[in-house]
């Protein structure tokens, strides 16, 4: 079945680094979202990726989908304390079944201040 | 709007006990998800509701979960019996429409502690 796969698991960075999670699926999204949770919440939606080769702009982040449409990235500049939290991505599929998103198991942003 | 509502956010109970979570979902989102959430496992999809039938319940880890979806405005998941393994964050969650195009709303969480 699908599987998505995010690297790293754990990031720390100091305050005013970058940081970039990166996103594998197995098989061709036809889009890719990515969500944001902080510590003791739950997640929220950022942002979803259609096209071949998108990217798209927040503020201080910028989302890519590959142009194969099998991986994605998220690229945080100049981290701030507040981006703390684990960012997933998600792609729908997975046991044969469009219906539902595929979450990968996040990666863990914690920042020095 | 007032988000997905889940109700309680804390459960504590013994092994062997009933347990029933609520969610209500987003007025006007036709899906419905149930996750668990837990440090090993990652967040598991258990069961997704389109139009308020269960479409697949394969996440369903045993036949002690079960899940309902009685009318557009609720849905409850039940343990019975609960075991200390199933401790762990459960998140309803509704979207628009059921295929993976439209972003999920998840709620705040029930933190389930069986001990």
């Amino acid at each position: 079945g699908q599987q998505v796969m995010q690297i790293p698991q754990y990031q720390h960075v100091q305050e005013g680094e970058d940081f970039t999670t990166y996103c594998n699926s197995s098989t061709t999204l036809s889009n890719i979202q990515w969500y944001k949770q902080r510590p003791g919440g739950h997640p929220v939606f950022l942002i979803q990726l259609v096209k071949s080769g998108e990217v798209k702009k927040q503020k201080r982040l910028t989302f890519q989908f590959g142009e194969a449409k099998k991986n994605s990235s998220l690229h945080i500049t100049a981290t701030q304390t507040t981006d703390v939290g684990t960012y997933f991505c998600a792609g729908p599929g997975g046991g044969g079944s469009n219906y539902k998103l595929t979450f990968g198991k996040g990666t863990l942003l914690t920042v020095n201040p | 709007d007032a988000g997905v509502i889940q109700s309680p956010r804390h459960e504590v109970t013994e092994m062997g006990q009933e347990v029933t979570l609520r969610c209500k979902p987003i007025s006007g989102h036709n899906s419905l998800f149930w996750y668990r959430q837990t440090m090993m496992r990652g967040l598991e999809l258990l069961i997704y509701f389109n139009n308020n039938v269960p479409i697949d319940d394969s996440g369903m880890p045993e036949d002690r979960f079960s899940a309902k979806m009685p009318n557009a405005s609720f849905s409850t998941l039940k343990i019975q019996p609960s075991e200390p393994r199933d401790s762990a964050v459960y998140f309803c969650a509704s979207s628009l429409g059921p295929f993976g195009a439209y972003e999920q709303y998840f709620g705040p969480g029930t933190r389930l502690t069986v001990t």
